[in-house]
């Protein structure tokens, strides 16, 4: 089956410690994004690729950065996790950016800063 | 900027009883799109219906239907038949319309299927 799939499903790294998140999709869908949730929240957007188009949300912390090297791989890298940063990861793909076209998700990472 | 609000943070029905979860939304744009999606407990969020603003007709897929008033800018979804898969975290979204990508969740319902 087609699908968003995301590694690991938990990630533990100490604080200050670079970590990188990824996702692949067999969708060959054009548009992937990455989402940030903490606990008993909304799904928060931090940026998305539009093929090789990167488009960062404005309230998206510096220290969150991403790579798209190809259609099917996206990468989210947090380059000095502090211990706010600890929150689930969704990855998410669309066939197009907007209109009714739903966005399909993985299983998320969850991250925890020791 | 869009809001979206989903007043009740858990709920509960009994297993084969109905439910209708409340959403709310805030825009001035008059066409978009809304979602509900469903994340059931370390899985994958997973759409459940859509509604296009523009469309009268209320959205049904199987078990679950959309109560959309336009006017009133509300979006209920009511889960008729509930089932024990149906356990999860609710999230009512909204997209508004020419090109717009960004999708605004509301703070989820948890919904809780008693057998």
């Amino acid at each position: 089956d087609a699908m968003v799939i995301q590694n690991p499903r938990y990630q533990v790294t100490q604080f200050g410690k670079p970590v990188t998140l990824s996702c692949s999709q067999t969708l060959n869908h054009n548009v992937m994004y990455w989402y940030q949730q903490k606990s008993s929240q909304a799904p928060k957007l931090l940026f998305h690729y539009y093929d090789k188009d990167f488009n960062n949300e404005a309230d998206t912390p510096d220290n969150f950065q991403s790579r798209r090297p190809n259609t099917s791989f996206c990468f989210l890298d947090i380059r000095s996790p502090g211990l706010g940063d600890a929150a689930m990861y969704l990855c998410a793909t669309s066939g197009i950016r907007g209109g009714n076209q739903p966005q399909h998700f993985g299983d998320g990472t969850r991250l925890s800063i020791l | 900027a869009q809001t979206v609000t989903q007043s009740q943070p858990e709920m509960s029905v009994q297993e084969a009883e109905t439910v209708t979860l409340s959403c709310t939304y805030d825009t001035s744009e008059n066409n978009y799109y809304l979602f509900w999606y469903k994340q059931p407990p370390s899985r994958q969020m997973i759409l459940v219906i859509r509604q296009e603003a523009y469309k009268q007709q209320n959205a049904t897929e199987n078990r679950f239907s959309v109560n959309f008033q336009k006017a009133a800018k509300s979006f209920s979804l009511k889960i008729s038949d509930s089932q024990l898969g149906d356990t999860a975290m609710y999230f009512c979204a909204f997209r508004a319309g020419a090109g717009s990508y960004q999708l605004t969740f509301g703070k989820g319902t948890k919904l809780s299927v008693i057998p």
